[in-house]
């Protein structure tokens, strides 16, 4: 079956750093997305990785294995305004999107 | 401003009442999906739509309908709604060309059914 792995929650200190991780089974693999949803929002998209390594986009970093079926979502200098859901999706074979329960992001002063 | 639009935004309801939620988007985007989102789980999709005129059942179609007689309109209706169906649903849109892959959202619409 097709299957998104990532942590419910995860807490952080404004400033810090901090990875939220994905790992995925899907027949087939054409990309893997993390959108950010903040609370009673919908989701903004943030990043789309179909290479492996690391793309960064500003203080946010997406970074992708094909061969592990792993990525990773690095966020740098928190703010208080990154608290958050971040929501990891891959694309299976026919292009349809395998979404992750969500890794609630809690940033602390 | 170009995007997509939900109604209403918060509905209660009766079970056994008929609901439909309306998406529009602007963007001419020939992709549109309709997605319910539940506490602890992911989005699941319910109906897709590639493009005007042909649509798709997703993970949990069951108990849901769609259409798709435009490009701009895709509205999800419940005949007959159940307590299991409140949830928060979310319309997207997918566009052509660069960035094809990337899914925009509506704002959602929350349904409670009791």
């Amino acid at each position: 079956g097709q299957n998104i792995d990532q942590p419910t929650e995860m807490t952080a200190t404004e400033g810090a750093i901090v990875q939220i991780n994905c790992t995925y089974q899907t027949s087939g693999f054409n990309g893997l997305f993390w959108y950010q949803q903040h609370a009673g929002e919908a989701p903004t998209f943030l990043s789309y990785n179909v290479l492996d390594g690391l793309e960064e986009k500003g203080r946010f970093s997406s970074f992708l294995s094909r061969s592990k079926g792993y990525s990773y979502l690095l966020l740098k200098e928190l703010q208080m305004k990154d608290s958050a859901s971040y929501l990891c999706a891959a694309v299976d074979s026919n292009y349809q999107l395998i979404w992750g329960a969500g890794t609630k992001l809690i940033i602390k002063p | 401003i170009a995007g997509i639009t939900q109604a209403p935004t918060s509905q209660i309801l009766a079970a056994g009442r008929r609901m439909t939620l309306r998406c529009t988007q602007d963007m001419r985007h020939n992709a549109m999906y309709w997605y319910r989102q539940d506490l602890g789980l992911g989005l699941r999709l319910i109906h897709y739509s590639n493009t005007a005129g042909t649509t798709g059942k997703g993970e949990v179609p069951d108990g849901y309908s769609v259409s798709r007689a435009n490009t701009d309109d895709f509205p999800l209706t419940l005949a007959s709604a159940v307590p299991s169906q409140t949830s928060v649903y979310f319309c997207a849109s997918r566009g052509q060309g660069a960035g094809a892959n990337v899914l925009t959202f509506g704002a959602g619409s929350r349904l409670t059914v009791l």
